[in-house]
Parts: C-alpha cells; structure tokens; sequence
C-alpha cells in the first residue's frame, strides 16, 4: 500500500492560514488524494479529495503537485474549531483496494487564538 | 440526512461477556466498514463490506465477528475479549463500491468499549 508522510503537528494563530503537507512518493495512477480530519472525541470528518488538479471546496484546499508526489491543504482561516488531527490519506480505486482507507500518523494542528 | 449512528456510546464488558456494537445509516450506502482506534492513534481497518456481503478482514481476531443483516446496519458482535481490545470502534458507510472514483466515507462518532 502507498504510504503517506506527514509532519506531527503544526501551530497557527487564528485567523491564518494553515498550509498541511504531505509526502506521497509512492502513489500510483490509480491512488486518489483524500483528506480527512478527526476533531477531538469524534470520528474522522471528510475535508477534500482529488487526483491531479487543484481543487477546493468550502472547508479548504487542496494543491497537489505536477508529479503527483506530495499534495498540501489549505485552511485559508483558521479558527479553533479547526483544532484537529489532519489525515493525509491515498485511496486506490482498484478492485482490491478501493475498500481500503487507511490512516497514517496524520498531523495535530493546534490554533492558537 | 449524512448521519452514521453508532449505539452504544460506551460498553464496558467483562472478558467472557457476549456483547455487540451497532451501526446503522439511511443514505442508500452499500459500503460499510469497521475500525479501530486506540487512544492518540490512527483508525485502524478491520472489515469492508460491499453490497451486503464481508469483501475485506484484515486479518482480525474470530473474537471479533461481524455481521451485515440488510443494506443500512451493520454488527460488530464481541466475545471473549482480552483488556488490549479496549478501544474506540467505528463505523463508516460509502457509496456503491462501483460508484465513481473517490467517493466520500461517512464516519459515525463511535463506541468506546473498555474491556475488564
């Protein structure tokens, strides 16, 4: 399985943003780019997915690179309910491996009013 | 309505209790799935079932059995746990498995079962 590297924990203020990085040297053509947050006491929270161009939404961005290698999320502003654990995840779309999401470590972001 | 519903909450179980975690959803998903998560670590995987029928176990111990009865509720049945098997468990849903690429997967907010 593709695995991904993400850094431990990030620190922001509110109201800045927050840029999430993410190594992914092994993906492969088929491997999705999905992130996920898990907010304190909850279950992980879909935040955006994509596969080779940019794409954005109402909770972030995501940037992906030319090479597909690494991928980075975007919170435009943060705010302290956006204190959470960010998981960096590929998802295959093959038959054997579309069933399997599965979490690195992920990164702790931590917002600092 | 996006909502996996998880009950109970919280189990406490004794090791040669017989107990089961209970999941249901009413998006039409037919991709369900249970983890794993023990405290300050990732979900881990244990099964995936697609349009009714067990498709992925990852290797999970038979003290762990799960069960799909109809399109919407998905079991974790429990039986002769050991104290390392306290943890959070959860439960997730999808779309069709052959739905385009990329589909979302709905998490509930999970059981926390402690074992003694």
């Amino acid at each position: 399985d593709a695995k991904t590297t993400q850094p431990n924990s990030m620190e922001s203020n509110e109201e800045e943003p927050v840029h999430l990085p993410c190594n992914h040297s092994t993906i492969s053509g088929t491997d999705y780019i999905h992130w996920y947050r898990q907010l304190p006491s909850q279950g992980p929270e879909y935040v955006i997915h994509g596969l080779t161009s940019n794409v954005n939404n109402r909770m972030a961005s995501l940037a992906i690179a030319e090479d597909r290698k690494s991928s980075t999320l975007i919170l435009h502003r943060a705010t302290l309910r956006d204190a959470a654990v960010y998981y960096c995840i590929l998802r295959g779309m093959t038959t054997d491996s579309w069933g399997k999401l599965q979490f690195g470590a992920g990164t702790q972001v931590v917002v600092t009013p | 309505d996006t909502e996996v519903t998880q009950t109970p909450k919280h189990l406490v179980m004794g090791m040669t209790n017989k107990k089961s975690l209970k999941c249901e959803q009413h998006m039409g998903h037919r991709a369900m799935y249970w983890y794993k998560q023990k405290a300050k670590k990732p979900p881990e995987l244990m099964f995936v079932y697609s349009y009714e029928k067990l498709s992925i176990n990852e290797s999970v111990p038979s003290r762990f059995s799960p069960e799909c009865p109809n399109s919407s509720l998905l079991n974790l049945h429990l039986h002769a746990l050991q104290p390392e098997d306290s943890a959070l468990y959860l439960c997730a849903s999808s779309q069709r498995p052959d739905f385009p690429s990329g589909n979302t997967i709905y998490f509930g907010e999970g059981s926390w079962l402690t074992v003694v």
